[in-house]
């Protein structure tokens, strides 16, 4: 069965920093993956999703993430975080054949110190 | 208006009333689904639509019973629900089962 694993609960970086958000997941083929970002009170807003070819993914906000086969591993990067970049992060992996199913992790929740 | 919608977007409810959260999409998507999002836990899925026909039940108790009377309505209807069912309630869609989703805004459920 496929599951995600986000290993940060919780990471504080200050604004203009660099930022890595870790996303690990198991399945035993590629899957398709996703990272989602939700600010409060609000609902889920893709910021770029895997599907195939180019290992390094550009999304909106100026993110990236790269998709990692040997390590199982698909982590968020952004080079400057912004104070509304603050929110909580999702990564999701969707797989399966006959009854496709997206798997979500538990979430990362981002804090920007001024 | 574009994206997903959800209302209302909060509510309060006694155990014993009867409620019913509404969800509508204007994607021209097929597939639809209700999350639950309780705090300090993962996103749990509930019901999953494809073209109409429920397709994943979340091993949901029967106090939730959704409703999919087209593939751009989704409703959630909900009836003599616990305190710890508070949680926000996120409706998405998606163009087909195996692709990226759309949420709503969700709608914050206060069960007293």
């Amino acid at each position: 069965a496929q599951s995600v694993t986000q290993p940060d609960i919780h990471i504080t970086v200050s604004e203009g920093a660099s930022l890595e958000l870790r996303c690990n997941y198991s399945y035993g083929a590629t899957p398709y993956l996703f990272w989602y970002v939700q600010s409060p009170g609000q609902g889920l807003q893709l910021l770029l999703k895997y599907f195939s070819g180019d290992t390094l993914v550009q999304g909106i906000k100026g993110f990236e993430a790269e998709f990692k086969r040997s390590q199982s591993s698909f982590n968020l990067r952004k080079p400057s975080v912004h104070w509304s970049d603050a929110a909580e992060y999702f990564c999701a992996v969707g797989a399966g054949t006959g009854g496709f199913k997206t798997i979500f992790g538990a979430g990362t929740r981002l804090f920007v110190k001024a | 208006e574009t994206g997903v919608t959800q209302t209302p977007r909060h509510l309060v409810m006694g155990m014993t009333n009867k409620k019913s959260l509404k969800c509508e999409q204007h994607l021209g998507h097929n597939a639809m689904y209700w999350y639950k999002q309780s705090a300090k836990k993962p996103l749990e899925l509930m019901f999953v639509y494809n073209f109409k026909e429920q397709t994943e039940n979340n091993s949901v108790p029967s106090r939730f019973s959704p409703e999919c009377p087209n593939s751009s309505h989704l409703f959630l209807h909900l009836h003599t629900l616990q305190p710890e069912d508070s949680a926000l309630y996120l409706c998405a869609s998606s163009r087909t089962g195996a692709e990226e989703q759309f949420f709503g805004p969700g709608t914050r459920l206060t069960v007293l």
